[in-house]
């Protein structure tokens, strides 16, 4: 079975400088990993995703995620974060053939001025 | 613009009444989704179809109904049966159901019973 561990519930940054939102994942097989962001009440918006090409993946608001497979890691970084980017975060990897999304519980990132 | 809809963005409903969620998409995806999101829990899905006039439950659907008549419709029905209606419910849809295909989201509805 497949399943997504998202290692910190809550982190706090200072404007300017860089975050790590850390996420681990099992799959039987090669997976297909998504990071998605969800600002208060809104819905879901994509940030990045891994399909077995390009190990570093670059994805929009300057966000980048490496997949690891010996680490069976998919961490999400930016070097220089907004307040903008307050935010809750979800780490996602996709289930079988339905396609099925199967999700972190989620790492709410908190920016100080 | 092409996207998803879901209407209301507040629904406020008595305990005892089924409640029916509106999703659209303009995107001519075959594939549509829904969620619901607690607090702590991450998304869990409801039902998701991937053709119209067939659906699937998924991993909590007790409580809830969908129907699929239409290719950019997909509504979902809270109904009585439903022990802990209270959350927000999001709906998605992707090109189809292939495993690479990334799921887009509506904004939500957030819905409380009292």
């Amino acid at each position: 079975a497949q399943s997504v561990t998202q290692l910190d519930s809550h982190v706090s940054v200072s404007e300017g400088t860089p975050v790590l939102l850390r996420c681990n994942y099992s799959s039987s097989y090669s997976p297909s990993l998504f990071w998605y962001v969800q600002h208060p009440n809104k819905g879901l918006q994509l940030l990045l995703k891994y399909t077995s090409a390009a190990t570093l993946v670059k994805g929009i608001n300057g966000f980048e995620a490496e997949f690891k497979k010996s680490e069976t890691s998919f961490h999400l970084t930016k070097p220089s974060v907004h307040m903008s980017d307050a935010a809750e975060y979800f780490c996602v990897v996709i289930g079988g053939a339905t396609n099925k999304l199967i999700f972190g519980t989620g790492t709410l990132l908190a920016v100080q001025p | 613009d092409g996207g998803i809809t879901q209407s209301p963005k507040y629904l406020f409903r008595k305990e005892g009444q089924n409640v029916t969620l509106s999703c659209e998409q303009n995107l001519n995806h075959d594939a549509m989704y829904w969620y619901r999101q607690d607090p702590g829990q991450g998304l869990r899905l409801i039902y998701y179809s991937q053709i119209v006039n067939d659906f699937q439950k998924g991993d909590i659907a007790e409580g809830y109904s969908v129907s699929r008549e239409k290719k950019e419709s997909f509504p979902l029905t809270v109904t009585s049966a439903q022990k802990n209606p209270t959350a927000f419910y999001l709906c998605a849809s992707s090109i189809s159901g292939g495993e690479h295909y990334e799921q887009y989201f509506g904004p939500g509805t957030r819905l409380t019973v009292t």
